[in-house]
């Protein structure tokens, strides 16, 4: 029973525009959420994050949006550019830090030139 | 400073054989997780290290899987008479200094595990 999904497995974008990451979660003690970024044969590197008592955290060209009682996150990329071609993770955990993470199965992000 | 350093980075072991995959975590992280990473799935908790103690171990997937850090800083996973659904990236991940209280792991660059 996946507690983090990530429905789409795919999504194809064009350089310059927007990017939207998608992830639903089923355990209401989530309170904080990450998305991680992972390259072929490298581990997963952390982006960016939210705790749950916020509903957006920006940090350059990412965004986080987070809607509790839809129990649904979002990251936003704008401009995607080439290099943000990846497999991103949405990941949460239901500790006070130090404890383990729950990830999604991943959305492979191509950008196309 | 360094990252989080894992080694093998690739490891073939034929069914039955034992083996034992390294994780250097960043200095002076207290924090130590290993996760199990199948084809096209996202990262699986296995277990979690805070300094020496194993304190959850729940996501271990049978007996044959043994983890330790015996000092607190280097750990070793060992598979124990290997099975080919053990076919998996293990990846190690490490979290927080003393008295820190943080989300945010810094992954390895993980272990390619085939088992033929």
């Amino acid at each position: 029973d996946q507690q983090v999904k990530q429905n789409s497995p795919s999504l194809s974008v064009q350089e310059g525009r927007i990017s939207i990451l998608n992830c639903d979660y089923t355990n209401s003690m989530f309170d904080y959420f990450l998305w991680y970024k992972k390259y072929p044969a490298e581990g997963p590197t952390f982006l960016i994050s939210i705790s749950s008592i916020k509903d957006k955290n920006e940090d350059g060209r990412f965004t986080v949006f987070l809607n509790k009682s839809a129990k649904h996150l979002s990251l936003h990329i704008v401009p995607s550019q080439p290099g943000d071609s990846a497999v991103y993770f949405c990941a949460a955990s239901a500790g006070v830090g130090n404890t383990p993470l729950v990830f999604g199965k991943g959305t492979r992000l191509s950008v196309i030139a | 400073g360094a990252g989080v350093s894992q080694s093998p980075r690739y490891k073939v072991a034929k069914r039955g054989q034992d083996v034992a995959l390294r994780c250097d975590p960043i200095s002076g992280h207290v924090s130590l997780f290993w996760y199990q990473q199948a084809l096209g799935q996202g990262p699986e908790f296995l277990t979690y290290f805070q300094n020496e103690a194993q304190l959850d171990k729940s996501g271990l997937p049978s007996d044959r899987f043994f983890a330790e850090r015996p000092e607190g800083s280097v750990s070793t996973l060992k598979i124990q008479r290997t099975q080919q659904e053990d076919s998996a990236v293990y990846l190690c991940a490490s979290s927080t200094r003393e008295e820190e209280i943080s989300y945010e792991q810094y992954f390895g660059p993980g272990t390619r595990l085939t088992v033929t």
